[in-house]
């Protein structure tokens, strides 16, 4: 199956700062991929839709300038946190769709992020 | 509604016995219908996925079936075995093609006991 590659896997950042977090799709071309959060035994929350080379497309209720995102090229996705608060801290996950995939969904290895 | 409709919210199951988890829909655009197991902390894998044109699909102890006039979609697991315990989410796609837009439910938590 594709792999898609999501770092760090954990971060711990003071309030206020800004976190960067990468995914990767090692053995395929991804021209969408797609950002959620993952609250502890809750679903998984579609946060955005990240198309290669355009804006992302945000949820409702999704804060555009707090969590951005940038979709540079056809294997990088970078999800930015900004001006991290402890509400902010949660499981983020990535993933990846491609017409090679046969719209099969593949998720990064996530990244939980914690805010003191 | 845009939501999936999933039960039940946790199922405990002795070992060898079969495990359903079934789902719910209201879009009918949707064609796309895949089941990823999450064990905790770790990523959602995709364990077994149906289409809009097929009734029904197995892999090995793993089966689904979907009811596209009902607008529901089943997880059949037999011989349930300790390491199938994790968390199961069902999701549709969003839109007809939608090329990974999903949807998903908001899991289901099965414990196998040996």
């Amino acid at each position: 199956g594709a792999v898609v590659s999501q770092h760090p896997s954990r971060v711990i950042c003071k309030s206020g700062t800004s976190v960067k977090i990468e995914c990767r799709s090692l053995d395929f071309q991804a021209t969408t991929m797609f950002w959620y959060r993952q609250f502890p035994k809750k679903s998984l929350m579609l946060m955005a839709t990240s198309n290669e080379g355009s804006k992302a497309t945000y949820e409702q209720g999704v804060e555009k300038d707090k969590f951005l995102i940038n979709h540079a090229s056809l294997t990088l996705s970078t999800l930015t946190v900004t001006s991290a608060h402890p509400e902010d801290s949660s499981f983020y996950i990535c993933s990846a769709a491609t017409s090679a995939t046969n719209e099969k969904l593949f998720f990064g290895s996530g990244t939980q992020l914690s805010v003191l | 509604g845009e939501n999936v409709e999933q039960h039940p919210s946790t199922l405990s199951v002795q070992e060898g016995d079969s495990a359903v988890i079934k789902c719910t829909y209201s879009d009918s655009a949707s064609n796309y219908f895949p089941w990823y197991k999450q064990e905790l902390g770790k990523r959602p894998q995709l364990i077994i996925d149906i289409r809009s044109n097929v009734g029904e699909k197995k892999d090995q102890r793993i089966a689904v079936t979907l009811n596209k006039t009902a607008k529901h979609f089943s997880l059949h697991i037999t011989e349930t075995q300790p390491e199938d315990s994790a968390v199961y989410f069902c999701a549709r796609s969003r839109y007809g093609g939608s090329q990974g837009n999903l949807i998903f439910g908001k899991g289901t938590k099965l414990s196998v006991k040996p």
